[in-house]
C-alpha cells in the first residue's frame, strides 16, 4: 500500500534562511509525488510534482524538490524563506488515489 | 486555469439535519472528483472517489449512506452529509481531475461544517 511520512510536524526557520522539508514514501512502483501548501482555512495549492524524468523538480514560489529513489524520499527545498511561506505543507503520493502525509507546519521568524 | 470552487465555504447546522456541499470545476471538465475530510491540524483523508455518471467509490470506514456523493456532470459533484451529528464537524475539501491518473488534482478551497 502506498503511504507517505513527513517526519517533522513543525519547523521554525528565520526569514531569509534556507528550508528543507522531508518526505519519505512507500510505493510499489514508480511513484507520482506531489507537494502542496495549505494556508489556514484554505484549500491546497500545488507547489510541484514529479512523474518521471529529471529528479530535480522546480515548482512555484521558488520551491524545488529532489526525488531520490534509493532513499524513497522527495524533500522540498527553498534557498531563502519569506514570511509569506508560513503555512502547512503536505507531501502526497499516488496516481489515482492520492495519499497525503501528516503535514509539516512551517513558522517563519522575522 | 484549473479552478475548483466549493459552496458553501462554511455552514452551521443542527444535529439531525442534512447538508449539501457543492464542488465545481469552473474552467475544465472533471472526469474524476475526490472528496477529502480534514480534522484540525491533521492531514487530508480521502473519503471517496467519484467518476461522472458512476457511483462513487468509498474508502474503507466511510459510510456511504451517510455521505452521499453525486457526480451528475463533468463540472459538478455534491457531497450530502445526511443526519449530521457533531462528530461530522470537519473541513471538507474536494478536488477535481481532468482524465488520466497522471493529471494533476486541483483542490477546492474547502467547506467548514459545524454541527451543533
Amino acid at each position: 500500500a502506498q503511504s507517505v511520512t513527513q517526519p517533522d510536524i513543525h519547523i521554525t526557520v528565520s526569514e531569509g534562511a534556507s528550508l528543507e522539508l522531508r518526505c519519505n514514501y512507500s510505493y510499489g512502483a514508480t511513484p507520482y509525488l506531489f507537494w502542496y501548501v495549505q494556508s489556514p482555512g484554505q484549500g491546497l495549492q500545488l507547489l510541484l510534482k514529479y512523474f518521471s524524468g529529471d529528479t530535480l523538480v522546480q515548482g512555484i514560489k521558488g520551491f524545488e524538490a529532489e526525488f531520490k529513489r534509493s532513499q524513497s524520499s522527495f524533500n522540498l527545498r527553498k534557498p531563502s524563506v519569506h514570511w509569506s511561506d508560513a503555512a502547512e505543507y503536505f507531501c502526497a503520493v499516488g496516481g489515482g488515489d492520492m495519499r497525503f502525509g501528516a503535514g509539516t507546519r512551517l513558522t517563519v521568524k522575522p | 486555469g484549473a479552478v475548483v470552487s466549493q459552496h458553501p465555504s462554511w455552514v452551521i447546522c443542527k444535529s439531525g439535519t442534512s447538508v449539501k456541499i457543492e464542488c465545481r470545476s469552473l474552467d475544465f471538465q472533471a472526469t474524476t472528483m475526490f472528496w477529502y475530510r480534514q480534522f484540525p491540524k491533521q492531514s487530508l483523508m480521502l473519503m471517496a472517489t467519484s467518476n461522472e455518471g458512476s457511483k462513487a467509490t468509498y474508502e474503507q470506514g466511510v459510510e456511504k449512506d451517510k455521505f452521499l456523493i453525486n457526480h451528475a456532470s463533468l463540472t459538478l459533484s455534491t457531497l450530502t452529509v445526511t443526519s449530521a451529528h457533531p462528530e461530522d464537524s470537519s473541513f471538507y475539501i474536494c478536488s477535481a481531475r481532468r482524465g488520466f491518473s497522471t493529471d494533476t488534482q486541483y483542490f477546492g478551497p474547502g467547506t467548514r461544517l459545524t454541527v451543533l
